[in-house]
């Protein structure tokens, strides 16, 4: 079992260009979920998919902010145009089922200047 | 969702046995408690989750008392490895729904 994995692992953009993270789930996971982990703000959820369809997004900050699941094995994260405040690492999370614990890769660290 | 409280940091030593408790005073009869730990530059890890009186596995034990308004995650015999930020998160049960708060800081020295 690999884990979760998470690409790239660090990213330094400027800022007004897009971004794309990508997160490959542990196989036979129907869960995936995208956070976003920040000094002051801690661990926040942004988005979460059960097989393959997005659930629940009401932590997205802003229409900047896009993530798709096209297929089980695989979601991306975009972010367009991307500005400072959005530095931050991001974690991708699997889970068996629902309920089950979450799966943590390993993040992506995104600096925007 | 339970509001929980619990330590910003803690110190201790190699060889001690690790007391971190979770307050969480408006527990809901449905809600199970959960422990995750985060070491530097990595996700969160499970460690474990249980509903009422005791929960161990080959990493921890937690502690539960009958009225459910708090918990101890005991760690036995902590290594200098063992240094990491530990979160209690109360809920029913759905992952997603599940908040991370601030979690408590350890440091385990020489």
């Amino acid at each position: 079992d690999a884990g979760v994995i998470q690409s790239p692992r660090h990213e330094v953009t400027e800022m007004g260009q897009e971004v794309t993270l990508r997160c490959k789930p542990i196989s036979g996971h129907n869960s995936l979920f995208w956070y976003r982990q920040t000094m002051m703000r801690g661990l926040e959820l942004l988005i979460y998919f059960n097989n393959n369809v997005p659930i629940d997004d009401s932590g997205m900050p802003e229409d900047r902010f896009s993530a798709k699941m096209p297929n089980a094995s695989f979601s991306t994260l975009k972010i367009q145009p991307s500005e400072p405040r959005d530095s931050a690492v991001y974690f991708c999370a699997s889970s068996l089922e629902e309920n089950s614990p979450l799966h943590f890769g390993n993040g992506t660290r995104l600096t925007v200047t | 969702l339970a509001k929980t409280t619990q330590p910003i940091s803690m110190d201790s030593y190699e060889g001690q046995e690790v007391n971190i408790t979770c307050s969480h005073n408006n527990i809901a009869t449905n809600d199970y408690i959960t422990w995750y730990q985060q070491f530097p530059s990595q996700g969160p890890r499970f460690i474990i989750q249980g509903y009422k009186t005791k929960v161990t596995n080959e990493v921890a034990s937690l502690f539960i008392p009958a009225d459910r308004k708090s918990s101890t995650l005991s760690l036995p015999r902590v290594s200098l490895s063992d240094t990491a930020v530990y979160y209690c998160l109360v809920g029913e049960g759905s992952s997603y729904k599940l908040i991370f708060g601030s979690g408590t800081r350890l440091l385990v020295r020489p």
